[in-house]
């Protein structure tokens, strides 16, 4: 069964960056999509976007675009989502996802969930 | 972006119950629309996918119907684990984007 695993809870201050690891095991992970998704109070589920790490190919929310950066290590099959300038509005969860493919992408297979407070 | 609004937001409902919720779609999605389940405290749980299939291992009192930019999601005699939030979710183009969340409470 896929697995991903995400790293530990992060406490940060506004305009400081982020970067959180997503480890994915039981699958090939160069052939398949991992996204991202973030749960912010009172905004839901986002989806913020997609890397195929067999060519480092990503798709970005064009809302995010610009501000998140999706990255792969293949050689420990992890998945990097990173962040600068943060602010308090980009506290909440953050989870990584396997998108499986076939009637459109979505995600089937999820981490643990990241919490990011961003507070002075 | 197409947006996903879900109806009602809310819902009280006893165990054995059957219940319904509702998602529109703001532009045609044909069938790419998918569900899932959340618990407190833990990530979304796949449910269904391309409207009304049933993810393995998902119970067969979740059934879903519908297709363009009306869809339903109906549980059948309510049992005491699927207190939880359910969220619609359209795969049929980019960005992706989820409902606002149908929050489904114990009466």
């Amino acid at each position: 069964e896929v697995r991903l695993v995400q790293s530990g809870a992060e406490l940060k201050k506004p305009g400081e960056t982020l970067k959180i690891s997503c480890m994915v095991s039981g699958n090939v992970f160069t052939d398949d999509w991992i996204g991202w998704v973030r749960q912010v109070p009172g905004k839901g589920l986002e989806w913020l976007g997609n890397i195929y790490p067999g060519d480092s190919d990503t798709v970005y929310n064009p809302s995010f675009q610009g501000q998140v950066t999706i990255s792969a290590d293949k050689s420990i099959a992890t998945a990097y989502l990173h962040r600068s300038s943060l602010t308090a509005s980009d506290t909440g969860i953050y989870y990584c996802a396997r998108h499986r493919t076939g009637s459109g992408w979505y995600p089937d297979y999820w981490g643990q969930g990241t919490l990011v407070t961003v507070s002075s | 972006d197409i947006r996903m609004t879900q109806s009602p937001s809310s819902l009280s409902a006893s165990v054995g119950d059957r219940v319904t919720i509702s998602c529109r779609a703001s532009q045609n999605i044909d069938n790419f629309l998918v569900w899932y389940q959340q618990k407190p405290g833990k990530a979304p749980k796949l449910l269904m996918y391309a409207v009304s299939t049933l993810e393995s291992g998902v119970p067969s009192r979740f059934s879903a119907s519908g297709s363009g930019t009306d869809f339903t999601l109906t549980i059948t005699s309510l049992q005491p684990e699927d207190f939880a939030t359910y969220y619609c979710y359209q795969s049929f183009t980019t960005p992706y984007t989820f409902g606002q969340g149908t929050k489904l409470e114990i009466k």
